[in-house]
């Protein structure tokens, strides 16, 4: 089974509205950590947005909140008010614990392209 | 700039010829981790150093990529004779630590290797 799955190849949104991009997960370790990296299409990897799962709360870094569902096993990020600079591939990825082999190796989904429109 | 850095960004070899990336991690960081990206796809782990030593290297293929992380320097990923396949992106990401919490994982711009 794949350990990061992003369904959703490419997305549009129209600028100043929202979008979620879906990201679900696969591992047996309690303790783990769940990234958004956007690549835009300079190739630089930016990263946006931290959860950790133990944290009861939902990360939030600006116009970026990550909607955390432990028992669905799901990290979905929601961009606020989108802007044109927003387009670009975002990329969810996952640090196990120590099942997963524990250091601060990434395992990362295949991708969502998301293009902002006017 | 204090931050992960790679070079060089662009790299341009004829099949057969080696391709050295070097990253330099973020100060006082001891831990490198090197990834690939081929066109179209997610990043792929290959190697995580600490100073001196391989300490995972599941990712890496098993001929011609080989990687180190001198005690002084910075960590050089090697590719021997290379492939029109090799051609990727290649991002190096450093850390304080082995094993943390946090987003305590900083990458850097990427070197491209074209193999023509």
């Amino acid at each position: 089974a794949q350990k990061i799955t992003q369904t959703q190849p490419g997305m549009f949104v129209q600028e100043k509205e929202a979008v979620t991009l879906d990201c679900t997960y696969d591992t047996s370790d309690q303790s783990y950590g769940l990234f958004w990296y956007k690549q835009p299409s300079s190739g630089e990897m930016i990263f946006l947005i931290y959860q950790g799962s133990y944290d009861e709360q939902n990360a939030t870094e600006g116009r970026y909140s990550l909607n955390f569902q432990k028992a669905r096993k799901s990290a979905n990020l929601v961009i606020s008010a989108s802007q044109l600079g927003d387009s670009a591939m975002y990329f969810c990825a996952m640090r196990e614990g120590f099942l997963g082999g524990g250091g601060n190796k990434l395992t990362f989904g295949t991708g969502t392209q998301l293009k902002v429109e006017l | 700039n204090a931050g992960v850095m790679q070079n060089p960004r662009h790299l341009v070899r004829r099949r057969g010829q080696e391709a050295r990336l070097r990253c330099s991690p973020m100060k006082g960081h001891s831990h490198v981790y090197w990834y690939r990206q081929l066109p179209e796809e997610g990043l792929k782990f290959m190697v995580y150093l600490q100073k001196e030593n391989i300490i995972d290297e599941s990712g890496m293929p098993k001929e011609r990529f080989s990687a180190e992380f001198p005690k002084e320097g910075p960590s050089i990923l090697r590719i021997q004779q290379v492939v029109r396949g090799d051609s990727a992106a290649y991002f190096c990401a450093s850390s304080l630590l082995g094993d943390s919490s946090g987003n305590t994982i900083y990458f850097g711009e990427g070197s491209w290797l074209t193999v023509v």
